[in-house]
């Protein structure tokens, strides 16, 4: 069976950083595109990043420069490290298979960016 | 930025009644449009991919339609459990998209 599980989400102040992980299961992670999907409270989705199974990343303009999308391959782990946290970063992040059509997602890892 | 808008972002609707949700691209983006369901407090679900693909385990109830341009995800005689935002996305180039949802709402 396949599982996507997030955490690392919490309140932190603006300028600061997070690193998120999704722990994969029933897959291999760097077999598949997987990609970061975030929605702010009450609004709809947002693509942040993917990284491909060729190790190519890709990123929203929001986030470039500021985000990373990595994987450890020994953990089946996902990542995303967020530098420069701005309050307009607040939101459930959503751990998701593909870069196409996303086929799984996580239950989401809230983030909350605030003084 | 391809930009996906939705129509209509709300719709109230009675059991059984028809249900359609559009997605127009600013561009032409082939079939490269999927479509998922999202209900209150949990994760989104894909229903549909490329345009017109079923998904296993999906109810026959929801198909998809379009190429290019236009799409159209259908809900055919619509029941209480189909209460949920619907967003469009595509993957036809990056940064990939949303559209910015439509909730079907149960009358």
């Amino acid at each position: 069976e396949v599982q996507l599980v997030e955490s690392g989400g919490g309140l932190i102040q603006p300028g600061g950083s997070l690193r998120l992980s999704c722990a994969a299961s029933g897959f291999t992670v760097s077999s598949n595109y997987m990609s970061w999907v975030r929605q702010a409270p009450g609004k709809g989705l947002e693509w942040v990043s993917v990284i491909y199974s060729g190790g190519s990343t890709y990123y929203a303009d929001s986030v470039k420069g500021r985000f990373t999308i990595s994987r450890d391959n020994s953990k089946n782990t996902l990542y995303l490290q967020m530098n420069s946290l701005r309050a307009e970063d607040t939101a459930v992040y959503y751990c998701a298979r593909g870069g196409l059509e996303i086929d799984y997602w996580g239950q989401g890892t809230l983030v909350t960016v605030s003084s | 930025e391809i930009v996906l808008t939705q129509s209509p972002d709300f719709q109230s609707v009675t059991p059984k009644e028809k249900v359609t949700i559009t997605c127009r691209a600013s561009q032409s983006i082939g079939s490269s449009l999927h479509w998922y369901q999202q209900k209150p407090d949990q994760s989104p679900k894909l229903l549909i991919k490329y345009a017109s693909q079923s998904i296993s385990g999906v109810p026959s109830r929801f198909s998809g339609s379009g190429s290019g341009t236009d799409f159209t995800l259908t809900i055919n005689s619509l029941e209480a459990e189909d209460a949920a935002a619907y967003y469009c996305h595509q993957s036809s180039s990056l940064p990939w998209t949303f559209g910015q949802g439509t909730k079907v709402e149960i009358k």
